[in-house]
């Protein structure tokens, strides 16, 4: 069975240090993968998807990055955090039929 | 694109009682739309989905119902218990895509 990781489940970090949230996807091969954040607890805002290695697409302009270094792994990194980039932050994926998205138990990130 | 719209975005209710919530969609293409709960602190969970060459069904106390000529669809809870307690939210792909659409969610707390 497929199963998603992601980690740390929490993380407070000051203004300006760098970020680096990582997710792997075990049981399935070519996955498209996503990060959402939810800065008000209540919607998804996606941030970066991707339908490959080294294949990224951003959502929407930011302090943010993703990299795809592997099939199954996807990093969502800052090189300076801001107080804006608190939230809770999701990563996903979907398979080949029918967009069926499974997702990762979500990283609190809180900017001191 | 996929627009997707969903309403109410409180929902309060007794328990015992019933709760709807429903969703409107913009892509006359997409073919699946399934529903997931996010309980406090966690990642969504899919609790149910439903494609398009059927008009509703039904898991237990949860249902979903689909009209493709409106382009909305609803998931109704019966029987609601405090556990029903989570946000809820909708989505819909992006026409043949693998990426979907969420719906802004819908806060649903059951009253004891």
């Amino acid at each position: 069975s497929q199963t998603i990781h992601q980690w740390p489940a929490t993380l407070v970090q000051p203004v300006g240090s760098p970020l680096s949230l990582e997710c792997t996807v075990e049981g399935t091969s070519n996955p498209n993968l996503y990060w959402y954040r939810q800065a008000a607890g209540r919607g998804l805002q996606l941030l970066f998807y991707s339908i490959g290695i080294d294949q990224i697409s951003s959502e929407v302009p930011q302090n943010l990055s993703a990299s795809r270094p592997q099939d199954r792994q996807f990093i969502l990194s800052s090189k300076k955090l801001l107080l804006s980039d608190s939230g809770f932050y999701l990563c996903a994926w979907t398979g080949n039929i029918f967009a069926e998205a499974f997702f990762g138990q979500g990283t609190r990130l809180t900017v001191v | 694109g996929e627009n997707v719209e969903q309403h109410p975005s409180t929902l309060s209710v007794q328990e015992g009682d019933s709760a709807v919530i429903k969703c409107t969609y913009s892509d006359s293409a997409s073919n699946y739309f399934p529903w997931y709960k996010q309980e406090l602190g966690k990642g969504p969970q899919l609790i149910i989905d439903i494609r398009s060459n059927v008009g509703e069904k039904k898991d237990q106390r949860i249902a979903v119902t689909l009209n493709k000529t409106a382009k909305h669809f609803s998931l109704h809870i019966t029987e609601t218990q405090p556990e029903d307690s989570a946000v809820y939210f909708c989505a819909a792909p992006e026409g043949s895509a693998r990426q979907l659409t969420f719906g802004s969610g819908t806060q649903l707390t059951v009253l004891p």
